[in-house]
C-alpha cells in the first residue's frame, strides 16, 4: 500500500498571505495526485488534480506542483473562506489520503 | 447538475449491521465509479472501496474487507454500503463520491452519512 505524508498538520496565517502544504508518497506516484477542501458538514471539495490540474470554477491562487514523491499544494492572497482542512490523495494505486492540514487564519 | 445524495444518521447497536444509501442524479449513473470513505471524529480520511454500476465489480481496501460490502442498483441509480458486525470503532461519517474510470480523483461527493454505533 502506499502511504502519504502530509505536513504539516496545522498551520496559521494572516489573510493576503501565502501557505504551503506537502505531500510525500512512499513510492512515485506518476503525477497522481489530487487536492481537495474540506470543510464542515460538507463533502470534500476537489481543487486540484493531477498534481496542477485546476478544477473548473477554482480561482487561480490555489495551485500544486510536484513530480516523483514528493508534492506541493499552495494558496495564496488567503481569503476568510480559505478556513479548512485540506487533504491529499495519492490515486496511482487505488486511493490513499494524507492526514490534513489544518488552515487557521491568523 | 451532479448531485450524490446520501441517506440519514443512523444510530446503531453493536454487532448490528447498517446499509447506507447514495443517489446519483445528473450524469450518467454507469460511467462513473462510486466510491466511499469514512472519516472517523477527528481523523483524517479513509478510502474504503469502489464499485463499478457499469458491472458491479468491486475493489476494497484491505483493512475493510469483511467489513464493507458495496452494490449498486441499477434501476435506481442508487449505490449502497452495507457494514457488517458493528463496533464503536465504525462511528464515523461516510461519504459517497464518484470518479471517471480512467484513474480519475473523486470529484462529486455527497454530504456524509454518520453513523453511532452505541448501545
Amino acid at each position: 500500500d502506499i502511504q502519504m505524508t502530509q505536513s504539516p498538520s496545522s498551520l496559521s496565517a494572516s489573510l493576503g498571505g501565502k501557505v504551503t502544504i506537502t505531500c510525500k508518497a512512499s513510492q512515485d506516484i506518476n503525477k497522481y495526485i489530487a487536492w481537495y477542501q474540506h470543510k464542515s458538514g460538507k463533502g470534500p471539495r476537489l481543487l486540484i488534480h493531477y498534481t496542477s490540474t485546476l478544477q473548473p470554477g477554482i480561482p487561480s491562487r490555489f495551485s500544486g506542483s510536484g513530480s516523483g514523491r514528493d508534492y506541493s499544494f499552495s494558496i495564496s492572497n488567503l481569503e476568510p473562506e480559505d478556513i479548512a482542512t485540506y487533504y491529499c490523495l495519492q490515486y496511482d494505486n487505488l486511493y490513499t489520503f494524507g492526514g490534513g492540514t489544518k488552515l487557521e487564519i491568523k | 447538475e451532479v448531485q450524490l445524495q446520501q441517506s440519514g444518521p443512523d444510530l446503531v447497536k453493536p454487532g448490528a449491521s447498517v446499509k447506507i444509501s447514495c443517489k446519483a442524479s445528473g450524469y450518467s449513473f454507469t460511467g462513473f465509479y462510486m466510491h466511499w470513505v469514512k472519516q472517523s471524529h477527528g481523523k483524517s480520511l479513509e478510502w474504503i472501496g469502489r464499485v463499478s454500476p457499469k458491472n458491479g465489480g468491486t475493489n476494497y481496501n484491505q483493512k475493510f474487507k469483511g467489513k464493507a460490502r458495496l452494490t449498486v442498483d441499477m434501476s435506481s441509480s442508487t449505490a449502497y454500503m452495507e457494514l457488517r458486525s458493528l463496533t464503536s470503532e465504525d462511528s464515523a461519517v461516510y461519504y459517497c463520491a464518484r470518479s471517471y474510470y480512467d484513474q480519475g480523483a473523486m470529484d462529486y461527493w455527497g454530504q456524509g452519512t454518520s453513523v453511532t454505533v452505541s448501545s
